[in-house]
């Protein structure tokens, strides 16, 4: 299948610094991406819809200035969580469609982010 | 907004034991998805369900997509370790590009 790969896979930060993770699609042009938080034992959350070449779509309750979503090319989107806090800390991953409208999903290996 | 429920939330299970995860939408679907999710690792694409009442088979794994299009069920025969995982189901809405997870329901087995 095809495969996408996220990084960093960890990274630990201070409270107010800011954070970029990246998303790549490798053997494909992903045209849309989707960003994720998962809670310990938890379900993934959607955070935002990711387009290529266009602004991201975000879910109700996610803050669009605090986390930043580029998605400038066919195969890479960005989340940079900007002044980062403890409660920022959490699994965060993205996933990546290519081809079909209702295709599957292909997901990153996820970032654990942890702030101090 | 659109949610999927889906139970249990845990399940424990004797090696060999059948295991069953139940999904319920509020509205209707146009496809339903499958994903497992091995501990401390990331989501893989089991299966998709798009046609009212289809029923697919994946060896030991046996999905199910309501009538209705608004539940679907993962059934596992016989369960072994290498099961060991949350199983997600997601869903989409007609013409969405977005899918709405369910909860999980996390697979535990007893050797």
């Amino acid at each position: 299948g095809a495969v996408v790969s996220q990084h960093p896979s960890w990274v630990i930060c201070k409270s107010g610094t800011s954070v970029k993770i990246e998303c790549r699609s490798l053997d494909f042009q992903a045209t849309t991406m989707f960003w994720y938080r998962q809670f310990p034992k938890q379900s993934l959350m959607l955070m935002a819809t990711s387009n290529e070449g266009s602004k991201a779509t975000y879910e109700q309750g996610v803050e669009k200035d605090k986390f930043l979503i580029n998605h400038a090319s066919l195969t890479l989107s960005t989340l940079t969580v900007t002044s980062a806090h403890p409660e920022d800390s959490s699994f965060y991953i993205c996933s990546a469609r290519g081809g079909a409208y209702t295709g599957e999903l292909f997901f990153g290996e996820g970032s654990r982010l942890t702030v101090l | 907004g659109q949610q999927v429920m889906q139970i249990p939330q845990y399940q424990h299970v004797q090696e060999g034991e059948d295991f069953t995860t139940y999904c319920n939408s509020s509205t209707t679907l146009s496809n339903i998805q499958w994903y497992k999710q091995r501990p401390g690792g990331h989501p893989v694409f089991l299966i998709q369900l798009v046609k009212s009442g289809e029923v697919k088979k994946q060896k030991r794994l046996t999905f199910q997509f309501g009538e209705a299009k608004k539940n679907s069920s993962l059934h596992i025969t016989a369960t072994q370790t290498t099961d060991v995982g949350t199983y997600f189901c997601a869903g989409r809405l007609q013409g969405a590009q977005k899918l709405v997870f369910g909860q999980g329901t996390r697979l535990t087995i007893n050797p």
